[in-house]
Formats: C-alpha cells, structure tokens, sequence
C-alpha cells in the first residue's frame, strides 16, 4: 500500500513551457486535491475533485488546470509556467465515508518546482 | 471568513521539556480541526484531529492537543520533547462547504535542542 504518490519529485522549467504533475493513490479514496506550499504562507488548494470526472477550483487556481479520468490519479497541469508558480506541490486524498480514517488528508511526498 | 492562525514562527525547547505550539482558528459552527508534521523535504503527515468528544485527543508520537472552545484555539503538547520532534508543525480546520478541504496555518517551526 503506497498510499499517496506523486511524479516526477523535481523539476526545472523555462518561462512559458508546460508539464503535468501526477498523483496516484492507492486507497480508493474519493476526494483528491492539489496545494501549492510557499514560505510563510502554509499550504493553499488550487483545485480538487470529489469524484472522477469532476474537479473544482480551490482557493488559487490561475495558470493551472486538473483533469481526473481515473479515480486513483489525479493530474495538475501548467500549460504556460511563470516564475511565480515556483513552488513546492502537494497531493493528497481523503475518504468522505464516516468512521475511523475518516475528514483527514493524506499527502504525497511533493514535486519542487522551478521556473526560471 | 475562515481562519487559522499559528502566532509562533518558531518555538524553541530543550530536549525532555514539555512543548507547546499554538493554534488559534475561526469558523462558522462546529470545528474540525488537525494537526500535521513535515519533515524535512517530505510531505506532511497526519498527528491527530478534534471532530467532537473529550477536549483531550491523543495523537501519534506522543503528542496531544488540547480544543478549547471559548478561546478558540487547539494548541498542540507534547510532555517530553525529543530532538527528533524538530519539523515544522501546521494546525488546519476543515472548510465550509464539505468535501473535506482544509484551511492551513502558516505553520511553526519547532526547534528541539539537545
């Protein structure tokens, strides 16, 4: 069970390129969500998606877009990066269904990115 | 508007010293509200959560948080540090509008010195 995981844990992009981050999980969870982490401003939510099929915008979603065609994995795309999207990214997952294990995320291990 | 603060950019404690690092939150209703840790160039890693029950809740690795209603906060303690406990601490509420998404503090740095 390797719970949340996410590719590829390092990149470095040029202004104004494009890539996918991806995240897979393993607990058939429902719910998933992309963060962004930056210095002093703990984790904000850029998209998530309480279902496959679906996703939503969270708290900062300009200059990203999500897409989630399979229940485990769930995608988070840069179409044209900016300096200011340097940052570290974060997945992660919950499960809606009332009980034990229940209301908390798990998280991935994170993709620092560059843009220069 | 939701909220959660972290006042502590860093605590600093003595190894075998009780710790403390607080969180204050504000929300409509009642709150559900967590405490994670991350390591070093790791993601973060659930400790403990207050949905309802004892005001007391146990969490992983010793730690426990205490939810006080009236003053709105839900600080995190710890008896006996360990420098091993040195990461950065980050307190959330769950969100309105369900789908179980969370607000994140800032986050406090915890600094366990030998």
């Amino acid at each position: 069970n390797a719970g949340v995981t996410q590719t590829p844990k390092f990149r470095v992009l040029k202004t104004g390129q494009s890539m996918t981050l991806l995240c897979a999980q393993d607990m058939n969870h429902e719910y998933m969500y992309w963060y962004r982490q930056d210095p002093g401003m703990g984790l904000r939510l850029i998209h998530y998606s309480v279902g496959e099929g679906t996703t939503a915008k969270g708290e900062v979603p300009d200059g990203y877009n999500v897409s989630r065609l399979k229940k485990q994995n769930f995608l988070l795309g840069l179409e044209s990066a900016a300096p200011s999207q340097t940052s570290v990214y974060f997945c992660a997952s919950s499960n809606p269904t009332p009980g034990q294990g229940s209301y908390e995320q798990y998280f991935g291990p994170g993709t620092r990115l560059t843009v220069t | 508007a939701q909220s959660v603060a972290q006042p502590e950019d860093q605590v600093n404690v003595a190894e075998g010293n009780p710790l403390t690092v607080k969180c204050t939150y504000s929300v409509s209703g009642n709150p559900y509200l967590f405490w994670y840790v991350q390591y070093p160039n790791r993601g973060l890693q659930f400790l403990l959560k207050y949905i309802t029950g004892d005001n007391l809740v146990k969490g992983s690795y010793g730690f426990e948080a205490e939810f006080n209603k009236s003053q709105t906060s839900f600080h995190l303690k710890k008896p006996s540090a360990l420098v091993s406990d040195s990461a950065l601490y980050f307190c959330a509420v769950r969100a309105s509008g369900g789908y179980n998404k969370l607000i994140f503090g800032a986050g406090t740095r915890l600094a366990v010195h030998p």
